[in-house]
C-alpha cells in the first residue's frame, strides 16, 4: 500500500523559506511517476503548486514558479518543497501526492498546516 | 492559468441524484480528456473519485460517474447517501505538465 506523509515546521516567519518533506512508503520514487505538491488555504480551494518527474524534470504553477523548488531524495525515498519569501498568503494545508499519469493524483498525504506569522 | 469554475453548492435528498459542473477553457478541460474529480471530507485529504473524465478507481461506488462536453465536465452522484456529503473538486491537465483545480462545490444531502 502506497503511503505519503508530509513533515516540516508548522510556523514560518514572513519573508523566510517554507520547507516541507514528503516521505513515501510502498513505492520507490525512483521507479517512475510524477510527485507533486498541492496546497489549500484555510476554508478555500485546492491549488496545484508543482510536480517533479522521477528523472528530475520539474514543472511549477506559473503563479508560484519564481519562489518554488521541488526536489527528490531517492536515497531516502522522499521529495521536498521549498517556498521562498513567504507571506501570510502562503498559509495553507500542504499536501503531497503521486501522479502516475492520466492526469490523476491517486495517493495523497494527510496534509500539514503551515502558518506564516511573526 | 485560472481555476476551473464550479458552483459553490449543490444538494439533493437521499436516493436522488446531484450533478456538479466544472467549466474550464479550450486550453484545459476542452483540450484534454484528463479531468479528475476528488471528494474531500472536513479535515481530510482529497480522495480520487473519477479520472480521465469518466473512469472510476477500484473501490469507488458506481453511483459516481463523470462526463464532458466541450469545455465543461460534470460529476453525477446517483442514489445520494449521507456519506456523500462533502466538498468536491475537479482538476484538469492544462498542458506542459501543468494542472489546474476547480473552485470546489459543497454537496449537501438534505
Amino acid at each position: 500500500q502506497v503511503q505519503l506523509r508530509e513533515s516540516g515546521p508548522g510556523l514560518v516567519r514572513p519573508s523566510e523559506t517554507l520547507s516541507l518533506t514528503c516521505a513515501v512508503s510502498g513505492y520507490s520514487i525512483s521507479s517512475g511517476y510524477y510527485w507533486g505538491w498541492i496546497r489549500q488555504p484555510p476554508g478555500k480551494g485546492l491549488e496545484w503548486i508543482g510536480n517533479m518527474y522521477h528523472s528530475g524534470s520539474t514543472y511549477y504553477n506559473p503563479s508560484l514558479k519564481s519562489r518554488v523548488t521541488i526536489s527528490l531524495d531517492t536515497s531516502k525515498n522522499q521529495f521536498s518543497l521549498r517556498v521562498n519569501s513567504v507571506t501570510a498568503a502562503d498559509t495553507a494545508v500542504y499536501y503531497c501526492a503521486r501522479l502516475p499519469g492520466s492526469g490523476k493524483f491517486d495517493y495523497w498525504g494527510q496534509g500539514t498546516l503551515v502558518t506564516v506569522s511573526s | 492559468q485560472s481555476a476551473l469554475t464550479q458552483p459553490p453548492s449543490a444538494s439533493g435528498s437521499p436516493g436522488q441524484s446531484v450533478t456538479v459542473s466544472c467549466t474550464g477553457t479550450s486550453s484545459d478541460v476542452g483540450d484534454y480528456n484528463y479531468v479528475s474529480w476528488y471528494q474531500q471530507h472536513p479535515g481530510k485529504a482529497p480522495k480520487l473519485m473519477i479520472y480521465e473524465v469518466s473512469k472510476r478507481p477500484s473501490g469507488v461506488p458506481d453511483r459516481f460517474s463523470g462526463s464532458k462536453s466541450g469545455n465543461t465536465a460534470s460529476l453525477t452522484v446517483s442514489g445520494l447517501q449521507a456519506e456523500d456529503e462533502a466538498d468536491y473538486y475537479c482538476s484538469s491537465y492544462a498542458g506542459s505538465a501543468n494542472y489546474v483545480f476547480g473552485t470546489g462545490t459543497k454537496v449537501t444531502v438534505l
